[in-house]
């Protein structure tokens, strides 16, 4: 089953204008992570935010999470056409030790930036 | 450095018939698992490894079969493949970080894909 519910499915916006994607997951995590992935290509690690951490920024990426509500949002300011592709949360769900790599991925939003 | 190293890219198999997917890590890291995707179920777990010779069960293993002989490859085997099997199919490795105040993380590197189409 899946962990992750993302929204909007689909997001289409103009260049310049800020995009924001949300995740929601059941369990707790050790961490959440979003991934993005360009057509027909593979999944290319954007941001983690661990389960102690509210906010967290890496250039254009700005990413929130609320264990209390079990959701996390990822926004991307001044869009550009070159960030057209789907993003995927991934939850660690791990208590303790390490995960071994299996995270559980939601079902992503296809986000579409028009020139 | 490759990374993830998938082969091959497409492949059309009929139902019954048997294949391996293959899949090279030049990372020297711990861990790599199989997911496959499927549109609207974003990705799905089939099997992982956490090292030479250890292998396990992910959420929807049945029909494929794995093995790890080395830590850099990491084969997926479809038995005796059915139209249900028709996906992306995607490979990644990763290894522990372990983050202050938090136990150990894994980020994911994966590899191009390989799109398995069976009629």
């Amino acid at each position: 089953s899946q962990q992750g519910e993302e929204d909007p499915q689909a997001l289409s916006i103009q260049e310049g204008e800020n995009a924001t994607m949300n995740c929601s997951y059941k369990t707790s995590i050790n961490n959440l992570q979003w991934y993005r992935q360009n057509s027909g290509r593979g999944l290319v690690h954007l941001i983690l935010i661990r389960s102690n951490e509210r906010e967290k920024h890496s250039g254009r990426l700005r990413v929130t999470l609320d264990t209390s509500k079990k959701s996390s949002s990822l926004l991307i300011t001044a869009s550009r056409a070159a960030d057209t592709a789907s993003y995927f949360c991934a939850t660690d769900a791990r208590a303790g030790g390490t995960s071994y790599g299996k995270l559980t991925f939601g079902q992503g939003t296809i986000l579409t930036v028009h020139p | 450095n490759a990374g993830v190293t998938q082969t091959p890219k497409f492949q059309v198999l009929k139902t019954g018939q048997s294949m391996t997917l293959q899949c090279a890590q030049d990372m020297n890291h711990e861990y790599m698992s199989w997911y496959r995707q499927d549109p609207g179920m974003g990705l799905r777990l089939i099997h992982y490894s956490v090292g030479a010779g250890i292998t396990d069960q992910g959420e929807v293993p049945n029909g494929y079969n794995v093995s790890r002989s080395t830590t850099e490859d990491f084969p997926l085997r479809l038995l005796s493949a059915a139209p249900s099997q028709t996906s992306v199919y995607f490979c990644a490795s990763s290894y522990s970080i372990w983050l202050a105040g938090i136990s150990g993380a894994n980020v994911l590197t994966f590899g191009a894909g390989s799109r398995l189409t069976v009629l």
